[in-house]
């Protein structure tokens, strides 16, 4: 099983360029979810999704849009992207609610 | 506000001993869950240990036991028998029910080097 795919996992965009990260899942899971991690901040909630067709904001959605697609996928969308922005992106899963969340291998993303 | 906090930004141990690193949490619904993870500098997350608020006794995997204090919302996570590999980042995170779902935030994270 490959468990939660990002893709690119490297990026550079200029000030202003529009990218769209991609994650995908095969686990079959119910949960999604996209979190940023910047040095001393820990993982930062960015969206989420319970089920398909069902998005809610996390603690930093400015700047942000999300599309849960199907039940496998749920990509991140920078519309207008900026340096504050340059950050690791990481994508995970889980099937329930007390069971852990997978996680893929980030998105290293620099805003220039 | 901060939901999970997570005091110790480092920690040094020493191979072979046990070590504790602390983790509070903030919340009013009777019904959540807490989880503990390992980032080494490879950057990969490692699923942990689990305690359901709920559940009587601490969770224990292996070498991880979760000191859960239901009371005072604290869930420490404890590692017996320090090896070299624990030295990663570890972070706290609760799992708490929403209108739409349930969401999942971490804590800062604490930094363990673990030395011969």
């Amino acid at each position: 099983n490959a468990g939660v795919t990002q893709t690119p996992k490297f990026q550079v965009l200029k000030t202003g360029q529009s990218m769209t990260l991609q994650c995908a899942q095969d686990m079959n899971h119910n949960s999604m979810y996209w979190y940023r991690q910047d040095p001393g901040m820990g993982l930062r909630l960015i969206y989420y999704s319970a089920s398909e067709g069902t998005t809610d904001k996390g603690e930093v959605p400015n700047g942000y849009n999300v599309s849960r697609l199907n039940k496998r996928e749920f990509s991140l969308r920078l519309e207008s992207a900026a340096p504050s922005q340059t950050s690791v992106y990481f994508c995970a899963s889980s099937l329930m609610r007390n069971t852990e969340a997978f996680f893929g291998q980030g998105t290293r993303l620099t805003v220039v | 506000a901060q939901k999970i906090t997570q005091t110790q930004p480092g920690m040094f141990v020493q191979e072979k001993e046990a070590v504790t690193l602390d983790c509070t949490y903030d919340t009013s619904d009777p019904s959540y869950g807490l989880f503990w993870y390992k980032q080494p500098s490879s950057g990969e997350m490692i699923f942990l240990i689990y305690q359901g608020s709920y559940d009587q006794q601490n969770a224990t995997e292996g070498r991880y036991s979760l000191n859960f204090q239901k009371a005072r919302k604290s869930a420490n996570l404890v590692i017996s028998a320090s090896q070299l590999g624990d030295s990663a980042m570890y972070f706290c995170a609760m799992r708490e029910d929403t209108n739409s779902g349930y969401a999942l935030n971490f804590g800062k994270g604490t930094s363990l080097l673990v030395t011969p």
